[in-house]
């Protein structure tokens, strides 16, 4: 199947700085990528869902100006955290797709755990 | 709100049972996928269905899709312990793709 890379694995850094994942699809050209959140044994949360070369839709609640993401090409996208606080801290996963969100099915990064201190 | 619903939320099951997660949806859905996660893995697609009433197998796993497109179910037979994680379904309910709460499976020896 389709590899989907992330970078780091694992970061931890100090409250107010800013921290950026990469995501990577390594082997195909990804229509759509999109970041998720997940807390400990909960469900994955869709934060933003990007296309190469246009700006990320995000879902209600997430805010802007906090998570950057930016979608430069087919195989990379990338998800600052801005300003990170602990309420931050959290397991993000990005995923990618050949198609449409939704209608296709998504190959699953790693994930990458942030945590603030 | 969440309009993926699953339940059980957590499913003890003896190796060798059968077992079977649901999935419900506020509304009708155009497709509806599946994905495990292992612990500490990241979800892994499962298999996609579109049709009313579509049911597909993948070995001990039987998955289906209700006629009204507003749920659908996983059942696994004769469990093992590989099949351990949480298995979550997604759809696209209001348009909006959204993960269920996710079942999560333990598997006892």
């Amino acid at each position: 199947g389709a590899v989907v890379s992330q970078h780091p694995s694992w970061v931890i850094c100090k409250s107010g700085t800013s921290v950026k994942i990469e995501c990577r699809s390594l082997d195909f050209q990804a229509t759509t990528m999109f970041w998720y959140r997940q807390f400990p044994k909960q469900s994955l949360m869709l934060m933003a869902t990007s296309n190469e070369g246009s700006k990320a839709t995000y879902e209600q609640g997430v805010e802007k100006d906090k998570f950057l993401i930016n979608h430069a090409s087919l195989t990379l996208s990338t998800l600052t955290v801005t300003s990170a606080h602990p309420e931050d801290s959290s397991f993000y996963i990005c995923s990618a797709s050949l198609g449409t969100g939704g209608l296709n099915e998504q190959f699953f990064g790693p994930g990458t755990r942030l945590t603030v201190l | 709100g969440q309009q993926v619903m699953q339940i059980p939320q957590y499913q003890h099951v003896q190796e060798g049972e059968d077992f079977t997660t649901y999935c419900n949806s506020s509304t009708t859905l155009s497709n509806i996928q599946w994905y495990k996660q292992r612990p500490g893995g990241h979800p892994v697609f499962l298999i996609q269905l579109v049709k009313s009433g579509e049911v597909k197998k993948q070995k001990r796993l039987t998955f289906q899709f209700g006629e009204a497109k507003k749920n659908s179910s996983l059942h696994i037979t004769a469990t093992q312990t590989t099949d351990v994680g949480t298995y979550f379904c997604a759809g696209m309910p209001w348009g909006k793709f959204q993960f269920g709460a996710g079942t999560q499976v333990v598997v006892t020896p």
